[in-house]
């Protein structure tokens, strides 16, 4: 299958420095890229949707200047984490739709960033 | 209401038995997927496998099969001859649409393999 790419895969700050967290399709050319956010045992929970050439589309609840999402290229989003709090320590996942020929519509999965803010 | 319920915080299952993990979906659309990922605790999601609406058999990929109940609204996955490897959190998730972009998520099953 596609394979995507993230990177750091763990990042430890202080709180109030900035984090930038990239994902990468390796193989395909993604116009759209998703990124999630997930806690502790808990479930994945949609942040914004990557738009390349655009500005994201984030959820509800999602401060979108807190959150800075880039889609530079076909194969590059990046997620910054501005100003960043203990509170948004957490898992990030990004991930990307292969448009060549799946008809599963799936989505490729990065995997993830385990940011941790002191 | 919740487009994707797991209502399996927790599972068991002694090695080498079969393994149902159970998933309901809520959708008004037509035309939707639904999928299986599992997430180890390396936190990678790994596609399992996915079924469409329209597909009259349920789906199978090797020891991965899908209970596909339409009128239920149900998508268990089916695990047989359970691994030790297959200790994770497993996902269901649901496209809509035969376009859409956004994956619904349940809240997971956490699946131990006794050996």
């Amino acid at each position: 299958g596609a394979v995507v790419s993230q990177h750091p895969s763990r990042v430890i700050c202080k709180s109030g420095t900035s984090v930038k967290i990239e994902c990468r399709s390796l193989d395909f050319q993604a116009t759209t890229m998703f990124w999630y956010r997930q806690f502790p045992k808990q479930s994945l929970m949609l942040m914004a949707t990557s738009n390349e050439g655009s500005k994201a589309t984030y959820e509800q609840g999602v401060e979108k200047d807190k959150f800075l999402i880039n889609h530079a290229s076909l194969t590059l989003s990046t997620l910054t984490v501005t100003s960043a709090h203990p509170e948004d320590s957490s898992f990030y996942i990004c991930s990307a739709r292969d448009p060549r020929g799946s008809s599963y519509n799936e989505q490729f999965f990065g995997p993830g960033t385990r940011l941790t803010v002191l | 209401a919740q487009k994707i319920t797991q209502t399996q915080p927790g599972m068991f299952v002694q090695e080498k038995e079969a393994v149902t993990l159970d998933c309901t979906y809520d959708t008004s659309d037509q035309s939707y997927g639904l999928f299986w990922y599992k997430q180890p605790s390396s936190g990678e999601m790994i596609f399992l496998i996915y079924q469409g609406s329209y597909d009259e058999q349920n789906a199978t990929e090797g020891r991965y099969s899908l209970n596909f109940q339409k009128a239920r609204k149900s998508a268990n996955l089916v695990i047989s001859a359970s691994q030790l490897g297959d200790s994770a959190m497993y996902f269901c998730a649901m496209r809509e649409g035969s376009l859409g972009n956004q994956f619904y998520f349940g809240t997971g099953t956490s699946l131990t393999v006794i050996p």
